[in-house]
């Protein structure tokens, strides 16, 4: 049982550079998430899906898309990088509503 | 909008003795949950402690307790008995039931001293 799976764990990007970040999680959740965490302001959600094919977004969205075509897998694009994007992103997910957050390892992302 | 407040970004404690971390929000709910989350070198993100706004009875969890004061909106951490392994970010968040979007504290780094 692997819980939440991020990849990759590091990616160095130039600015205008686009990429995705792979979440899957194998815990049957119907709720996942994306946050960014930047030094000294805590986590902040960019996006976030209550279930397959569901999707809104969170406090920070400008510049990420997302998509959730199933229920495992639910990945984060940056469609043109910006060093303001440079941050450690966590994917997290959990059963329903009422169930607490499980995390991904995070990835460390730098835009150059 | 809602936010959570930790004021203290960073608490020192001696192994063995007791800490209590600050947590402050604002919302105009009435149904939440609020969370303490630690966060060691690894980056790794670990649930410590739930309360449900609902209850009264504050939440334990071996050593870790809460002090739930919804009046006052405050929701702090205490630590007994410290132990190396406590040394950590510490991450107060709120969020709403039915919704899973967590708003975050800034955190609070502790340190334990041998």
């Amino acid at each position: 049982n692997a819980g939440v799976t991020q990849t990759p764990k590091f990616q160095v990007l130039k600015t205008g550079q686009s990429m995705t970040l792979q979440c899957a999680q194998d815990m049957n959740h119907e709720y996942m998430s994306w946050y960014r965490q930047d030094p000294g302001m805590g986590l902040r959600l960019i996006h976030y899906s209550v279930g397959a094919g569901i999707t809104d977004q969170g406090e920070v969205p400008n510049g990420y898309n997302v998509s959730r075509s199933t229920t495992e897998d639910f990945p984060l694009r940056l469609l043109s990088a910006a060093p303001s994007q440079t941050s450690v992103y966590f994917c997290a997910s959990s059963y329903n509503g009422r169930s607490p957050l499980h995390f991904g390892n995070g990835t460390r992302l730098t835009v150059t | 909008a809602q936010t959570v407040t930790q004021s203290q970004p960073e608490m020192s404690v001696q192994e063995a003795e007791t800490v209590t971390l600050s947590c402050t929000y604002d919302t105009s709910e009435s149904d939440y949950y609020l969370f303490w989350y630690k966060q060691p070198p690894s980056r790794q993100m670990i649930l410590v402690i739930r309360q449900e706004a609902y209850k009264q009875q504050n939440a334990t969890e071996n050593r870790f307790s809460v002090n739930f004061q919804k009046a006052a909106k405050s929701f702090s951490l205490k630590i007994s008995d410290s132990q190396l392994g406590d040394a950590a970010m510490y991450f107060c968040a709120w969020g709403i039931q039915g919704a899973q979007k967590l708003v975050f504290g800034q955190g609070t780094r502790l340190t334990i001293n041998p």
